[in-house]
């Protein structure tokens, strides 16, 4: 079965401190896997694929195949980092399946 | 500018009415998707097409409907309006699942 699970609902970390939402997949091909962003009042936003293995707000994600993973990564929080956060996987049929989310909130 | 824009924002509407949500793309994409969502909560898919005269349910059982007479345009028809379908309502399009999806801003949809 084609799955994605983000198991933090909430996220809470303490601004310059290192972030790591996570994010396991379930997909039997070669997946392709994709961070979507959404601020508060704001549209729902791509924020990386894997496929381009770009840096995009400091952020990063690597695709491990072996853990099924695609962990979203940042050395040093920043207060704007703090959005709701969606992984995505383009399965079959062109459609994304998506996590739940996870809240991310930086404190000061 | 190329995007994808969806009308009205907010929309107060009463029990029973008929109402109908606007998605128009200028990208040229032939996929275009309906999500319902709750603030803060995961997607669910309601509707999707591959193309002109195309249109599939989704996994969310909804009661709305959908057509796809032109590319650039998926509107989202309710029949008739009740408490349970308020939500938020975003429409999206993608070119090819390798690049994933574009979302417009959404309609915030209160029914009284």
């Amino acid at each position: 079965a084609q799955r994605v699970t983000q198991p933090e609902k909430l996220l809470s970390v303490f601004k310059g401190a290192p972030v790591e939402l996570k994010c396991n997949y379930s997909y039997s091909g070669s997946p392709e896997l994709f961070w979507y962003v959404q601020y508060s009042r704001q549209r729902l936003q791509l924020l990386l694929r894997h496929i381009s293995r770009e840096s995009i707000k400091g952020f990063t994600a690597d695709l491990n195949k072996g853990e099924t993973s695609f962990h979203l990564k940042k050395p040093f929080a920043q207060e704007e980092d703090s959005a709701m956060y969606y992984c995505a996987l383009s399965g079959s049929n062109y459609q994304l399946i998506w996590g739940a989310g996870t809240k991310l909130i930086i404190k000061p | 500018e190329a995007d994808i824009y969806q009308t009205p924002r907010y929309l107060v509407i009463g029990t029973g009415k008929k109402i109908t949500l606007e998605c128009s793309q200028t990208m040229g994409h032939d996929k275009m998707y309906w999500y319902q969502q709750d603030p803060g909560m995961e997607l669910h898919l309601i509707h999707y097409s591959y193309g002109v005269n195309s249109t599939e349910k989704g996994d969310l059982s909804s009661e709305s409907t959908v057509s796809r007479i032109r590319t650039e345009h998926f509107p989202l028809t309710l029949e008739s309006a009740r408490p349970s379908h308020t939500s938020q309502y975003l429409c999206a399009s993608s070119e090819s699942g390798t690049y994933g999806y574009t979302f417009g801003s959404g309609t915030r949809l209160t029914v009284v």
